[in-house]
């Protein structure tokens, strides 16, 4: 089974600062892997993927992340905050074959971004 | 394009009813999914349906059940409403799983159970 790892439950930077939300997974498999933003009382909105193609995905808003197979890590990072990015952030995951545990999407349990002027 | 789409934003039962929310998936996506999301367990997934057949179920008991029309639109039905049902329901679509295709979230539906 797959599983994601959000480290921190919550992340204050200043405006200005370098954001870093981390994201650990586990999967036999590399497997597919999301990012989405929530901001209060939203749906999710998808910031970047990862699908096996360049292992240093650019999403919106400024946002990248770095898929590291060694590290199984994929975290997101952006390298100037503003006070329009503070909401939850979710890192996701999805097997990159058919089989066990496909079409569906395993979260972290998020992490709250707070941006301090 | 228009996005994602759920009916109704928000809505209110008692313990024991029952709850329909329906989801109309974007233009020319097959592959609908549905989430719960609560504070304390996050989200979670409860099924997925591709052309009228569900290909996957999450670990929900059976009071949850949907399904999915020819056009691609979805519902999902919880019988026998509890209090710890109360969360944002989320609708998910999408051309398909292959590929890692992009996968959209609807603005979801705020279910509070009294």
């Amino acid at each position: 089974a797959q599983s994601v790892t959000q480290l921190g439950s919550h992340v204050s930077v200043s405006e200005g600062a370098l954001v870093l939300l981390r994201c650990n997974y586990s999967s036999s498999v590399p497997p597919y892997l999301f990012w989405y933003v929530q901001y209060p009382n939203q749906g999710l909105q998808l910031l970047l993927k990862y699908t096996s193609a360049a292992t240093l995905v650019k999403g919106i808003n400024g946002f990248e992340a770095e898929f590291k197979k060694s590290e199984t890590s994929f975290h997101l990072t952006k390298p100037s905050a503003h006070m329009s990015d503070a909401a939850e952030y979710f890192c996701a995951v999805t097997p990159s074959y058919s089989g066990a545990g496909s079409y569906q999407l395993t979260f972290g349990k998020g992490t709250k971004l707070s941006v301090i002027p | 394009k228009a996005g994602v789409t759920q009916t109704p934003r928000y809505l209110i039962k008692t313990r024991g009813q029952q709850v329909t929310l329906s989801c109309s998936p974007i233009s020319g996506h097959r592959s609908v999914s549905w989430y719960q999301q609560t504070p304390g367990q996050g989200l979670q997934f409860l099924f997925e349906y591709f052309s009228e057949t569900q290909r996957n179920k999450g670990n929900f008991p059976g009071r949850f059940s949907g399904r999915q029309f020819s056009n691609s639109r979805s519902e999902m039905n919880v019988s026998t409403l509890e209090l710890g049902d109360s969360a944002l329901y989320l609708c998910a679509s999408s051309l398909d799983w292959d590929s890692g295709n992009t996968i959209y979230f609807g603005e979801g539906s705020w279910l509070t159970v009294v």
